[in-house]
């Protein structure tokens, strides 16, 4: 199947610092690129479509100062969470999908993120 | 507005024995696609199946097959000859055809018994 790398894989950081975290496609390229955030024992939710080449779409409730998303390339999306606190100390996972209307989106390994 | 539910917070299996995981969806759209992922303690989402909505035959993946049944919206996944590494949380999730998002139900934890 096709591959999604997340780099990091984890990352601990200080209160008001900001936060990079990469989503590749390895072996296809993808026009679109999804974004979740996971608390401990919760299901995904979706916080943005990252479409390459235009602005991402947020979900609701999710703001798009604190958690920017860049797709530069077919191959890259990047979600950078800005002055970053403690409550935003979750799991966030990218997918990616090869083609529209194919079956499945592939996903990435997940980045932990802890801010102390 | 689409909605997805788990009923089942965790389960217990014997190994080598079946399983049903329970999935009840809502959705006005006629066009979807529903799906089973697995997430292991690692946190990787390991997709398991796709059931479309026009589908006529239940889909089926080794020892995965998905239980469709469109009138009463349900997709539960049937897990054959458990084995101690499906121990897991499993998600749920559908996604309407004409549209981007993807949305997940809140998880089964499936725990296999030696």
């Amino acid at each position: 199947g096709a591959v999604v790398s997340q780099h990091p894989s984890r990352v601990i950081c200080k209160s008001g610092t900001s936060v990079k975290i990469e989503c590749r496609s390895l072996d296809f390229q993808a026009t679109t690129m999804f974004w979740y955030r996971q608390f401990p024992k919760q299901s995904l939710m979706l916080m943005a479509t990252s479409n390459e080449g235009s602005k991402a779409t947020y979900e609701q409730g999710v703001e798009k100062d604190k958690f920017l998303i860049n797709h530069a390339s077919l191959t890259l999306s990047t979600l950078t969470v800005t002055s970053a606190h403690p409550e935003d100390s979750s799991f966030y996972i990218c997918s990616a999908e090869p083609d529209r209307g194919k079956e499945t989106q592939y996903f990435g390994p997940g980045t932990r993120l802890l801010v102390l | 507005a689409q909605k997805i539910t788990q009923t089942q917070p965790g389960m217990f299996v014997q190994e080598k024995e079946a399983v049903t995981l329970d999935c009840t969806y809502d959705t006005s759209d006629q066009s979807y696609g529903l799906f089973w992922y697995k997430q292991p303690s690692s946190g990787e989402m390991i997709f398991l199946i796709y059931q479309g909505s026009y589908d006529e035959q239940n889909a089926t993946e080794g020892r995965y097959s998905l239980n469709f049944q469109k009138a009463r919206k349900s997709a539960n996944l049937v897990i054959s000859a458990s084995q101690l590494g499906d121990s897991a949380m499993y998600f749920c999730a559908m996604r309407e055809l004409d549209g981007f998002k993807t949305i997940f139900g809140a998880g089964t934890r499936l725990f296999v018994k030696a």
